[in-house]
């Protein structure tokens, strides 16, 4: 069983519109969590980190993790075709030695 | 800053082949990390050398798979007698290490497709 979960497996919305992206983790471990975007044909690129319980804010992205959940969500307001990506949430512990443990990925489809 | 550099960005092998795949981290960094990506399984990791010492191989397969990493400039990993099984795009991360929750800044990948 995927130790890191994500839903949806693909989502697709209009410019200018909310797209919302969902991550559990099944390993009380994992307590730091990070957003990464792909574009086709290159490497995985870090959005943004979050740890703290509660919401954190960059630009037009924001991430909510719940940690007695272990739940992780990512928000994109007004969404650009340019966004249009796989979008990947990661998981990372103490005892982790810092690899991170990679979802399956939400891919994300902006309709102009 | 060329970012992390993999090269070569495609190799083709014949089954029971050699694939030696190479990675320059980003200079600074003293952490590497290699992952596999396939559609089935995602993102894997496969190992990680800080100050080019190997810390963590948990995610390399036992036999066939060796990552090096001879300096602070390169890391190579090399899979021996390649397997249908091994067609994956291998990706190099490298990351300043302050922490152990450092960014992770990814290369461009290898895409390795065994025949």
């Amino acid at each position: 069983q995927q130790k890191v979960q994500q839903s949806p497996e693909s989502l697709s919305v209009p410019e200018g519109g909310m797209a919302s992206l969902n991550c559990t983790s099944s390993d009380r471990n994992f307590q730091y969590f990070w957003w990464y975007r792909q574009h086709s044909g290159e490497g995985p690129k870090a959005l943004m980190s979050i740890f703290s319980d509660g919401d954190k804010k960059e630009g037009r992205f924001t991430a909510h993790l719940n940690k007695a959940s272990l739940h992780v969500s990512l928000h994109i307001r007004d969404s650009q075709p340019s966004d249009s990506a796989l979008y990947f949430c990661a998981a990372s512990g103490p005892g982790n030695t810092g690899k991170l443990i990679f979802g399956l990925g939400t891919t994300l489809q902006v309709q102009p | 800053n060329a970012g992390v550099i993999q090269t070569p960005r495609h190799k083709v092998t014949g089954k029971g082949q050699e694939a030696t795949l190479w990675c320059e981290p980003i200079s600074g960094h003293s952490a590497v990390f290699w992952y596999r990506q396939t559609i089935v399984q995602g993102l894997e990791f496969l190992t990680y050398f800080r100050n080019q010492a190997p810390i963590d191989d948990s995610g390399m397969p036992k036999e066939r798979f060796s990552a090096q990493m001879p300096n602070q400039s390169h890391s190579t990993l090399k899979i021996q007698s390649t397997q249908p099984q091994d067609s994956a795009v291998y990706l190099c991360a490298s990351s300043l290490d302050r922490d152990r929750y450092a960014e992770q800044f990814f290369g461009p990948g290898t895409r390795l497709t065994v025949l």
